[in-house]
């Protein structure tokens, strides 16, 4: 498999559940991500990993938790998630964490919060 | 604060040309991205322009003004794969990405 794969591609759950995504990235690359999509706005970036150390953390609350064991894969465990948190959650990667490097994103899990 | 402008929704026919703006206030500029993004799909890279000018490749064209805090892609001889969303991203002075909300495009026959 090649490229950035992201999985599962689509996840309803309630409120009270806990659930992970899960992103892999097959480039070789020394930087991971993750971003929320929503309808109409601009991307939020949410953490962003390099080396598998962490080194952004964009306010994001804490019922996500990004989880790195190594360059080539990145979780984002999820629980006590509320409506709004309803969106594209977009993994990607890049050579560098600096922003002058192209990013190669997954397809994305559509996650609905019932 | 940090902004990215870029029209909500275009329309355009196949086969014409198309060009969509974005203007950015920044604290810092290290370069700016556009990327495509299909319905349901991952965002991919199509340009990245740092010195001003145009930067043409195939179809698609990505101009810079950095005086003018202003860049555009053009897209020639649509076609209705061409039906996206474009995506503009600013490098800020801190090599953070800062994005726009995207330009939905919408190709007709």
């Amino acid at each position: 498999e090649t490229g950035v794969t992201q999985t599962p591609r689509h996840l309803v759950m309630g409120m009270t559940n806990k659930k992970s995504l899960k992103c892999e990235q097959h480039l070789g690359h020394n930087a991971m991500y993750w971003y929320k999509q929503s309808a109409k706005k601009p991307l939020e970036l949410m953490f962003v990993y390099n080396f598998k150390e962490q080194t952004e953390n964009n306010s994001v609350p804490s019922r996500f938790s990004p989880e790195c064991p190594n360059s080539s894969h990145l979780f984002l465990h999820l629980h006590t998630l509320q409506p709004e948190d309803s969106a594209l959650y977009l993994c990607a990667s890049s050579q560098d964490p600096a922003g002058g490097y192209e990013q190669y994103f997954g397809p994305g899990t559509r996650l609905t919060v019932t | 604060g940090q902004n990215i402008d870029q029209p909500t929704e275009m329309t355009a026919t196949e086969g014409a040309i198309v060009q969509i703006n974005c203007t950015y206030q920044t604290s810092g500029f290290n370069g700016l991205f556009w990327y495509q993004q299909h319905a349901g799909e991952a965002p991919t890279f199509l340009s990245y322009n740092v010195l001003d000018g145009l930067e043409e490749k195939g179809r698609f064209s990505s101009f810079l003004s950095r005086s003018k805090g202003y860049s555009y892609l053009l897209l020639k001889e649509l076609q209705m794969k061409d039906s996206a969303s474009y995506l503009c991203a600013v490098v800020d002075s801190n090599y953070q990405l800062i994005w726009g909300a995207g330009t939905k495009l919408i190709i007709k026959p």
